[in-house]
């Protein structure tokens, strides 16, 4: 299985500062079409998943544009340029390479 | 709009089954594959398996074979998971979602106690 590995695990940041979660996977995420599969979700407190981002850098319609994800191969990374209070809950990144898909264990971002 | 609808939360002793259903709209239903990922409270997202309403095929997580089953009946555009043998550590919120993750289901809560 590929192994995700997020980190921080626990991020505390300022309101209107940036923040970024690290992921990375224990083997290369670019499948045989190509191109390389990497998801970022969000999850507010008692809320389901949300997909953020696809494909490594795709916005889902509706993200707000602070949010962006860069990275290849086996290095990934989530950004948000200026954390609102809205932003508050656990990040997650997933591999959709290869089953069984996997996830890394989260990283809560909370407000200082 | 797109959607997925879960059956409501579930009390179960040990050793007994589970079924919960996920019932899609908005959608092709045979187009998508299926996905179940359950959730322990306080924990991470752990992938289950998934499910092709078109062909009928399933794939399991290794953790869960023998266990698990996943089913679908396209009249009403339902797909269901089935867990059996159930025991403490499986009190979590379980979540069906579309092919690539990007819908979601509301969750369903399974609590196993005596």
């Amino acid at each position: 299985d590929i192994v995700m590995t997020q980190s921080p695990l626990s991020l505390p940041v300022t309101l209107g500062q940036p923040a970024s979660i690290s992921c990375r996977s224990s083997q290369s995420l670019v499948y045989s079409d190509g191109n390389t599969y990497l998801n970022w979700f969000q999850q507010r407190p008692g809320q389901s998943p949300r997909r953020l981002i696809y494909k490594v850098s795709n916005r889902e319609s509706g993200v707000p544009d602070r949010f962006s994800g860069s990275g290849s191969g086996t290095d990934f990374t989530l950004k948000i340029s200026r954390v609102e209070a809205e932003d508050v809950g656990v990040y997650f990144c997933m591999q959709p390479t290869r089953w069984p898909y996997t996830f890394g264990q989260g990283t809560k971002l909370e407000i200082k | 709009q797109v959607q997925l609808v879960q059956s409501g939360a579930e009390v179960k002793e040990p050793g007994a089954s589970v079924k919960v259903s996920c019932k899609a709209s908005g959608y092709s239903f045979t187009s998508y594959y299926m996905h179940w990922v359950r959730q322990a409270p306080g924990q991470g997202l752990e992938w289950m398996g998934i499910i092709n309403p078109s062909a009928g095929s399933t794939t399991y997580a290794q953790n869960f074979q023998g266990r698990v089953t996943m089913t679908w009946d396209t009249s009403t555009s339902t797909v269901y998971m089935e867990l059996s043998s159930l025991r403490s550590e499986d009190t979590a919120v379980y979540y069906c979602a579309r092919d690539g993750c990007d819908v979601w289901g509301q969750g369903t809560m399974v609590t196993v106690s005596s």
